[in-house]
C-alpha cells in the first residue's frame, strides 16, 4: 500500500518567506508526527497530532513554527519568516495507534534550504 | 531526560564482515527500542523493534536483543552486503508515550 508521502521534495526559499511543507499519512492512521532533521543528525520530535488534535507541539522551536492537520489526515507544517537555521530536512512519520510501542512509519521528507 | 547513545561513524566494512553498531540508552522507564534505516536520499525505515527487556528483533539478516542490565541495544548482522550501505539509527520511545528520541546516526559502508 501507499506509504507516508511528503511534498515537496525540496524547497528554497529566501530568508524571510513563508514556507508551507505537506504530508499525507497512511491512511487510517491515526497519529501523526513532525521531526527535523539536521545535517548529520538524528531526527527531533516537532510536533504530534491524534487525528486532529495537536497534543504535543513541545518541539516546535519558535512561535514562526505551526502546524495543522484540520481533518484528521493530511497535515500541513507552515514555517513563517524563514531563517537560516530553518535549513534542514522535515519528516512526517504516521502510525496506527498513540502508543510508542507501535511503529513509525517516515516519509522521504522536505529537504528546506533557506538562502 | 531520556537519551540514546550510538557509536560514531563512518563504519567501513569490506562485503561479507560482521558488523556491530552499539547502541546505548538512557529511560526512566521501561522504553521501546527501535532501529531505523535511512538510505540516500530515502526517509527512515524501520529495521526491527523490541519492545521489552531480552526480546530480539530481527529482519533482513539483522539482529538486535533488548538488555536492560547494560541499558543496550546493539544492531549485529553476520554478513554484511554492499546494499546495506545506509545511515542507521537507534531510538527508543518511553511505555504510554509516543515521542521518537533517535540516536544521531551511524554511517555504514560497505566496499566490494
Amino acid at each position: 500500500g501507499a506509504g507516508v508521502s511528503q511534498s515537496p521534495r525540496y524547497k528554497v526559499a529566501k530568508r524571510g518567506q513563508d514556507v508551507a511543507l505537506r504530508c499525507d499519512p497512511i491512511s487510517g492512521h491515526v497519529s501523526l508526527f513532525w521531526y527535523q532533521q539536521a545535517l548529520g543528525q538524528g531526527p527531533e520530535f516537532l510536533t504530534y497530532f491524534q487525528n486532529e488534535a495537536q497534543l504535543d507541539k513541545s518541539g516546535l522551536p519558535s512561535d514562526r513554527f505551526f502546524a495543522e492537520r484540520p481533518e484528521g489526515s493530511v497535515s500541513t507544517l507552515k514555517i513563517q519568516r524563514t531563517q537560516q537555521e530553518d535549513s534542514a530536512v522535515y519528516l512526517c512519520a504516521s502510525s496506527l495507534g498513540g502508543t510508542g510501542n507501535q511503529p513509525q512509519h517516515f516519509g522521504d521528507g522536505t529537504r528546506l534550504s533557506i538562502l | 531526560g531520556d537519551s540514546v547513545t550510538q557509536m560514531e561513524g563512518p563504519v567501513t566494512l569490506s562485503e561479507e564482515a560482521f558488523l556491530t553498531i552499539n547502541c546505548t540508552y538512557t529511560a526512566t522507564g521501561y522504553p521501546s527500542l527501535f532501529w531505523y534505516v535511512q538510505y540516500p536520499g530515502e526517509g527512515l525505515q524501520l529495521l526491527l523493534k523490541a519492545t521489552k527487556a531480552d526480546d530480539k528483533g530481527s529482519n533482513k539478516g539483522f539482529e538486535a536483543t533488548y538488555r536492560k542490565e547494560t541499558t543496550s541495544f546493539h544492531l549485529e548482522k553476520g554478513s554484511v552486503q554492499v546494499s546495506d550501505s545506509a545511515v542507521y539509527f537507534c531510538a527508543l520511545s518511553e511505555t504510554g508515550t509516543y515521542k521518537y528520541i533517535f540516536g544521531t546516526g551511524t554511517r555504514l559502508k560497505v566496499l566490494a
